[in-house]
């Protein structure tokens, strides 16, 4: 069955630091991937996404993800986390029919 | 850009009744939107797939009769929680697919459902 792993429940990093969440996913030759962002109480927004093509994609807020086939892993990066980056991140492939998510990843900052 | 917008935000409810849901895409058409149930500290699930003007495909273990879902125009889907029991209590979250951005998923603000 189509998964999503985000081995990563809670990460703590401290601001400025840089920032890596995993992600591995589990179907697909050619796999429509997603990063998504959801502040406490609220919806998710798109961080950024990888159909094809250029294998490091931007996003918004100055991240960055890294689609790597050999590893079927797709993970999110950031250079230097700011304290507003607290939130949860989800990972998340586009299947057949719906879109599969990990179980995210709760990102603390320490000032 | 795409907007969904979630009514109520916040829903309080005794137990037994009927509680709806509104999603609303505000600025494009959606013929497909998707809602999700969310428990504290855990990832989305998805319940359901809405079709405007037909029937909503279920997930497996989903209750339809307890979980309505109604997707009459192309801008509005609803979902209604019938005889609400404590443990519907959730976060509610729809999304709606924009074909004029590539079938875009966007995700509407997320509605807290407290049944008492």
């Amino acid at each position: 069955a189509q998964s999503v792993t985000q081995p990563d429940i809670h990460i703590t990093v401290s601001e400025g630091a840089s920032l890596e969440l995993r992600c591995n996913y589990s179907y697909g030759a050619t796999p429509y991937l997603f990063w998504y962002v959801q502040s406490p109480g609220q919806g998710l927004q798109l961080l950024l996404k990888y159909f094809s093509g250029d294998t490091l994609v931007q996003g918004i807020k100055g991240f960055e993800a890294e689609f790597k086939r050999s590893q079927s892993s797709f993970n999110l990066r950031k250079p230097s986390v700011h304290w507003s980056d607290a939130a949860e991140y989800f990972c998340a492939e586009q299947g057949a029919q719906k879109l599969v998510f990990g179980q995210g990843t709760r990102l603390t900052i320490n000032p | 850009g795409a907007v969904v917008s979630q009514h109520p935000s916040w829903v309080i409810c005794k137990s037994g009744t009927s509680v709806k849901i509104e999603c609303r895409s505000l600025d494009f058409q959606a013929t497909t939107m998707f809602w999700y149930r969310q428990f504290p500290k855990q990832s989305l699930m998805l319940m359901a797939t809405s079709n405007e003007g037909s029937k909503a495909t279920y997930e497996q273990g989903v209750e339809k009769d307890k979980f309505l879902i109604n997707h009459a125009s192309l801008t509005l889907s609803t979902l209604t929680v019938t005889s609400a029991h404590p443990e519907d209590s959730s976060f509610y979250i729809c999304s709606a697919k924009n074909w004029d951005l590539g079938g875009e998923l966007f995700f509407g603000e997320g509605s807290r459902l407290t049944v008492l």
